[in-house]
């Protein structure tokens, strides 16, 4: 497709299971953001990928979050043991390297009971 | 560290109403400076940038002029609509390329 797609859409899990959250961003673009959305929240940014650079993990907010980019393209953000404060709209943004525009993903709504 | 800093709203204004949501920023460097628009059950799009002092973005109606001597970065519209219903990110990026948000203010135009 022509935009950022994220899969799933939505999911709800337990507390303590561990999820994934998928990110394919547009074709091209070597900046990918993860963000989290919480309600009544702004935007927190999680990990920024940048080509084959190491990424910017600064604001993953404890070791239970991980993301990879595998082949500079796919992006997987990994939650593990999950909390109820995880709970969030889990967003990814691509943009092209030599622009400053970025595209959102539609997010993934994720909700831990 | 870099940071953003903008009116938390609720804002709610009547149709035709001037609007102006205020936008402040810390950063190193000279960042480029973005407003985002989340309009109801939609993702953020964006609605305008500069990348240099001096430099007014304008899209929809809506302006910003970066402002570096107030490290600023105000949202602007003359006349707003009920379309215009929504809530509107003020965003930063850094020379690393690190994008940082405000909290976000929500708009609500009444008719």
């Amino acid at each position: 497709g022509a935009g950022v797609s994220q899969s799933p859409s939505n999911k709800v899990t337990e507390k303590g299971k561990d999820v994934e959250l998928r990110c394919d961003p547009i074709s091209g673009h070597t900046a990918l953001y993860w963000y989290r959305q919480s309600l009544g929240q702004g935007l927190e940014f999680l990990i920024y990928f940048q080509g084959n650079s190491a990424p910017d993990k600064s604001g993953l907010p404890s070791d239970r979050f991980s993301a990879e980019r595998t082949g500079g393209s796919v992006s997987t953000l990994t939650i593990q043991r999950t909390q109820q404060e995880d709970s969030a709209v889990y967003l990814c943004v691509s943009r092209r390297g030599d622009q400053e525009t970025q595209y959102f993903g539609p997010g993934t709504r994720l909700l831990v009971l | 560290g870099n940071s953003v800093t903008q009116m938390e709203g609720p804002v709610t204004l009547s149709e035709e109403a001037f609007l102006t949501i205020n936008c402040t920023y810390t950063a190193t460097g000279y960042p480029s400076l973005f407003w985002y628009v989340q309009y109801p059950g939609e993702g953020l799009q964006l609605l305008l940038k500069a990348t240099k002092a001096d430099d007014k973005g304008s899209n929809k109606g809506f302006e910003a002029t970066y402002r570096k001597e107030t490290t600023s970065f105000h949202l602007e519209k003359g006349s707003v609509q009920v379309s215009d219903s929504a809530v509107y990110f003020c965003a930063l990026k850094t020379s690393y390329d690190k994008v940082i948000f405000g909290p976000g203010t929500s708009l609500s135009v009444i008719p």
